[in-house]
């Protein structure tokens, strides 16, 4: 059974840095690419970027410059760390799995790591 | 970025046929997809690559259109499809999603 499973604080304060851990099982990271998505409260979907399955990393130039995704993967993890975190960095994070046979699309997704970022 | 635009909302009858649509700023080809995102969930993937049916995804939905026109369709509709519908291009980085329309049962 595929799954992913977000981690990390609820809260950050404005200018420090996140970090968030999408734990996955039932596949593993050397085969498939995974995803970090955000959603702003009521608001659409935002690409962030992503870890392929050979450890490179691609990002969205929006975020490039304070973005960086990682991976262990004998943990089964990814890793997200985003820097100079300002308020309108809250939401709720996402990690996805690409799918299977088509590049890009996101098969199964994480529940959702919410954030907040506030002083 | 290719945007992709979405009309915001519709609200339809149990039992009858919904289309959702997607239009591209550029060319995608076949690359786009469908997700659907009911209230405080993940959202679920429904439609690949225009037209294909994930697996597990129920055969009342379906998707056509190619290049910049994309069609999400519901027939029939059902009172469990309240959710709101994204639609996401894979032709190139940054991948993008729709600004999502919200699907209302009357």
């Amino acid at each position: 059974q595929v799954q992913l499973k977000e981690s990390g604080p609820g809260l950050v304060q404005p200018s420090q840095t996140l970090s968030l851990t999408c734990t996955v099982s039932g596949f593993s990271l050397t085969s498939y690419s995974v995803h970090w998505v955000r959603q702003h409260s009521g608001k659409s979907l935002e690409w962030m970027g992503r870890m392929w399955s050979d450890g490179d990393t691609s990002y969205n130039s929006a975020f490039t410059s304070r973005l960086s995704i990682s991976r262990d993967t004998s943990k089964s993890q990814v890793f997200l760390k985003m820097n100079s975190l300002q308020t309108e960095d809250t939401g709720t994070y996402y990690c996805a799995r690409n799918h299977w046979i088509a590049a890009g699309v996101m098969d199964a997704w994480g529940q959702g790591a919410s954030v907040t970022v506030s002083s | 970025d290719t945007v992709l635009t979405q009309s915001p909302a519709l609200a339809v009858s149990p039992g009858e046929r919904v289309t959702i649509s997607c239009r591209a700023s550029e060319s995608v080809s076949t690359l786009m997809h469908w997700y659907q995102q009911k209230p405080g969930q993940q959202p679920t993937l429904l439609i690949y690559l225009a037209s294909n049916l994930e697996s597990g995804v129920p055969a009342r939905f379906s998707g056509s259109g190619s290049g910049t026109d994309f069609t999400l369709t519901i027939d029939p509709v059902e009172a469990d499809d309240t959710a709101t519908y994204y639609c996401q291009q894979s032709w190139n980085d940054p991948r993008t999603f729709g600004g999502g329309t919200k699907l209302e049962l009357k």
